[in-house]
């Protein structure tokens, strides 16, 4: 298996600019979920979804959008680059996190350090 | 509002001294609490969790943590520091199944 795939490792950005970054698993867990990591602040869930088709926003969402059209995969979606959005993305699966009472342990992909000019 | 706090932002120990890292809780209902470590350009790695039961959760690397629901606390402990477990350590806590909450991670620094 190889986990949770992220890409690009890197990338640079204008202003304005839209992109996506992509986020794959290979371990058909139904919960995957988006964070922003910045200096002082931990970790910062954007959006995450619970199953193919269901999505739902975290704690910082504006900027952002997602999909799951698949079990799979979970593109993350910059509509309009700001140098505030300038981070490390990390992306994250799990089995259902609510399953009979049992939360899951999360896995992270290697992320992605985005910079936005 | 749901939230975890880690009051270090450093924590420095030497080689062989026991180590903790603190971590504070507020989510309402029953606590699922979690440690991950990071080590540099890397992602998050899984350390131990508490969902229920025993206090004292047990981890991989010899880390374990201790729940203290009367003190909302989940602090992070190993007896013997290793230099290679110098890292940036995250405490993390579940609200309503589907929401991680992430404190803002303490630099642990082992010295030989």
């Amino acid at each position: 298996n190889a986990g949770v795939t992220q890409t690009p490792k890197f990338q640079v950005l204008k202003t304005g600019q839209s992109m996506t970054l992509q986020c794959a698993q290979d371990m058909n867990h139904e919960y995957m979920s988006w964070y922003r990591q910045d200096p002082g602040m931990g970790l910062r869930l954007i959006h995450y979804s619970v199953g193919a088709g269901i999505t739902d926003q975290g704690e910082v969402p504006n900027g952002y959008n997602v999909s799951r059209s698949t079990t799979e995969d979970f593109p993350l979606r910059l509509l309009s680059a700001a140098p505030s959005q300038t981070s490390v993305y990390f992306c994250a699966s799990s089995y259902s996190l609510g399953s009979g009472g049992a939360v899951h342990t999360q896995y992270f992909g290697p992320g992605t350090r985005l910079t936005v000019l | 509002a749901q939230s975890v706090a880690q009051p270090e932002d450093q924590v420095n120990v030497a080689e062989g001294n026991p180590l903790t890292v603190k971590c504070t809780y507020s989510v309402s209902g029953n606590p699922y609490l979690f440690w991950y470590v990071q080590y540099p350009n890397r992602g998050l790695q899984f350390l131990l969790k508490y969902i229920t039961g025993d206090n004292l959760v047990k981890g991989s690397y010899g880390f374990e943590a201790e729940f203290n629901k009367s003190q909302t606390s989940f602090h992070l402990k190993k007896p013997s520091a290793l230099v290679s477990d110098s890292a940036l350590y995250f405490c993390a806590a579940v609200y309503n199944f589907n929401k991680f909450y992430f404190g803002s991670g303490t630099k642990l620094n082992v010295k030989p």
